[in-house]
């Protein structure tokens, strides 16, 4: 069955230090990705997003994810971290069959900044 | 406010109880999608509905049914209530399900937070 793991799943730093979240998916065909976060107190929200195109694909508040098709990974990365950062952070895989497609998350990484 | 409405926001139900949580999506959006997040399985893929139709189905057990009315808003509904149903409840929406296009990406609701006593 297709999945998405999320391999840490609480990620602690310091602000100004640069991060990396790994997100990996089994699935030979045709797959959407997706960054989510979800800031406490509020619901989940679009960070970033892959269809096609440039593997290397810029979201929003300096967050950037890579594709690598051959290592089926979508790592999200941000090169220096705030205090707003803090949030739990969800990879998303659209898995695209002849007749549906289905959304499938990660178990989400917890992310907390010290200021 | 990101246009998809969950009602209720909390619900405190007994053991063996049924429940309905509804969900709206944003307007001009034909698909929903229901999760279900809880602190020890993060965010489970239930169900999704398509213009009125299921169109995939994950780990929802048979106790909970779910549907997308013609007006689109949609339903799920939890019987035979246990303790381990105690979750928050997401739904969320989008406008297709195509692969060739950004349309489905998903807008989520604030959230239905269940609690079963």
């Amino acid at each position: 069955a297709q999945s998405v793991s999320q391999h840490n799943h609480h990620v602690i730093l310091s602000e100004a230090a640069s991060l990396e979240l790994g997100c990996n998916y089994s699935y030979g065909g045709t797959v959407n990705l997706f960054w989510y976060v979800q800031y406490p107190g509020q619901h989940l929200q679009l960070l970033l997003k892959y269809f096609s195109g440039d593997p290397l694909v810029k979201g929003i508040k300096g967050f950037e994810a890579e594709f690598i098709k051959s290592k089926f990974s979508f790592n999200l990365r941000k090169p220096s971290v705030q205090w707003s950062d803090t949030a739990e952070y969800f990879c998303a895989v659209n898995f695209h069959y002849s007749s549906a497609s289905k959304i499938i998350f990660g178990s989400g990484t917890r992310l907390s900044i010290r200021p | 406010d990101s246009g998809v409405t969950q009602t209720p926001k909390h619900l405190i139900t007994a053991t063996g109880q049924r429940v309905t949580l509804r969900c709206s999506p944003r307007s001009g959006d034909l698909s929903v999608y229901w999760y279900q997040q809880s602190l020890d399985q993060g965010l489970q893929f239930l169900i999704q509905y398509y213009n009125g139709e299921e169109r995939a189905k994950g780990n929802i057990l048979e106790r909970f049914s779910a549907q997308q009315f013609p007006d689109l808003h949609s339903e799920l509904n939890l019987s035979s209530l246990e303790l381990g149903d105690s979750a928050l409840y997401f739904c969320a929406s989008s406008a297709t399900v195509t692969q060739f296009s950004g349309a489905n990406v998903l807008t989520f609701g604030a959230g239905s937070r269940l609690t079963v006593l």
